[in-house]
């Protein structure tokens, strides 16, 4: 079975506090795509980051941050020193290896955060 | 980044009229493009499977008759809501990707209210 689990539905966290984001999936692939888009109250879908299932390495973007982690089938984004601009919907999503397969997207639920000033 | 551009970004309509949706790719081909549905708070759903010069393949329990899709060119597709009810009423999205290696950029949502 394919599938992502955000359990964090709502977060709310204070200006400037570190806030991780969890993701875990399930796959029998071996071959596949993990992604983070964010989607703030606009509607429109932020791409974030795309990581393949033969790169663990962590990877740091200004002051976000990602750990992948297959032993544990997570894949957990990280914001430094939140702010304000940063209250969206993120979502995690996995892309299962294979042709005709790669870009067919299966989806978390999100989670919701809430930075307050 | 590349640049996927759908319109209109609200649409209100009547109950049994038709409402077209459009997404195109502005600075790349796209031989694939893929149309979601997102409930509030809820996450997105795949309604259909977008190819250029094919026809779409759609998910289960998508009504293929309701949601038309075409993808006449490499740069654009167009979903239409036909004989649309209140209960058609979401968020659709599009997305668009160059090559099965690359990742998918999205339009930014079309807000359908049928009334």
């Amino acid at each position: 079975a394919q599938k992502v689990t955000q359990a964090q539905t709502e977060i709310s966290v204070v200006e400037k506090e570190d806030v991780t984001l969890d993701c875990v999936y399930e796959t029998r692939d071996t071959t596949y795509y993990l992604f983070w888009y964010k989607q703030p109250p606009s509607g429109e879908l932020v791409f974030l980051i795309r990581r393949n299932s033969f790169d663990e390495q962590n990877e740091i973007s200004g002051r976000y941050s990602w750990n992948f982690q297959k032993s544990t089938s997570s894949f957990n984004f990280t914001i430094t020193a939140s702010q304000v601009v940063d209250s969206a919907v993120y979502f995690c999503a996995l892309t299962p290896g294979g042709a005709g397969n790669n870009r067919k997207l299966i989806w978390g639920l999100g989670t919701s955060l809430a930075v307050n000033p | 980044g590349a640049v996927v551009s759908q319109h209109p970004s609200r649409v209100i309509c009547k109950s049994g009229t038709s409402v077209k949706i459009e997404c195109r790719s502005l600075d790349f081909q796209a031989t694939t493009m893929f149309w979601y549905r997102q409930f509030p708070k809820q996450s997105l759903m795949l309604m259909a499977t977008s190819n250029e010069g094919s026809k779409a393949t759609y998910e289960q329990g998508v009504e293929k008759d309701k949601f038309l899709i075409n993808h006449a060119s490499l740069t654009l597709s167009t979903l239409t809501v036909t004989s649309a009810h209140p209960e058609d009423s979401s968020f659709y999205i599009c997305s668009a990707s160059q090559t099965l290696e690359t990742e998918a950029f999205f339009g930014q949502g079309t807000r359908l209210t049928v009334v």
